[in-house]
């Protein structure tokens, strides 16, 4: 049972590249997340999915792209990599069926991303 | 929306000795509390949970408190060890409403 993984754990773009970072889990939950962690600010919520095919903006959704095909998967997609994007990202995982439901979050152990 | 302070941001303590972060949150509908421990090069993990039908709860040196009228709730850890070294984040939720992560507080337990 691995849990969440994510891969890379490190990536190194230049400013207009594009690139996926990639997350799945093993757990058959339904919710999925992004975060991104950035010093002295916590974790800021990019995008999630509460399901296949469903997908939802969080706070700092600018930049990045997701998409839901499969319970297992959730790959985030930058666009045109900007330096502002230079961060620590992780993919997190629970098994509420809605935002209704509170449940604690698996992360898996981060992709540590350098735009220059 | 939900506003998650926490303080302090960094705290140094003897081992042995006792440790407290504290959070506020401002949502009072928010009803669920959990705190991450985030170790070097890793994921945070979950290392506690509180719900809001309950003042305290505790798992052998860990314990959290929750004050719902003054809108704060508290990490104890005691008789800390070196391996206690790491980031600690508290959360808060409610329904329908994604967590809301404090800032984070890096610990160091002194040998």
């Amino acid at each position: 049972n691995a849990g969440v993984t994510q891969t890379p754990k490190f990536q190194v773009l230049k400013t207009g590249q594009s690139m996926t970072l990639q997350c799945a889990q093993d757990m058959n939950h339904e919710y999925m997340s992004w975060y991104r962690q950035d010093p002295g600010m916590g974790l800021r919520l990019i995008h999630y999915s509460v399901g296949a095919g469903i997908t939802d903006q969080g706070e700092v959704p600018n930049g990045y792209n997701v998409s839901r095909s499969t319970t297992e998967d959730f790959p985030l997609r930058l666009l045109s990599a900007a330096p502002s994007q230079t961060s620590v990202y992780f993919c997190a995982s629970s098994n509420a069926r809605t935002l209704d439901y509170n449940s604690p979050l698996h992360f898996g152990n981060g992709t540590r991303l350098t735009v220059t | 929306g939900e506003n998650v302070e926490q303080h302090p941001s960094t705290l140094s303590v003897q081992e042995g000795d006792s440790a407290v972060i504290k959070c506020t949150y401002s949502d009072s509908a928010s009803n669920y509390f959990p705190w991450y421990k985030q170790e070097l090069g890793k994921g945070p993990q979950l290392i506690i949970d509180i719900r809001s039908n309950v003042g305290e709860k505790k798992d052998q040196r860990i314990a959290v408190t929750l004050n719902k009228t003054a809108k704060h709730f508290s990490l104890h850890i005691t008789e800390t060890q070196p391996e206690d070294s790491a980031v600690y984040f508290c959360a808060a939720s409610k329904r329908g409403q994604n967590f809301v992560f404090g800032p984070g507080t890096r610990l160091s337990v002194l040998p």
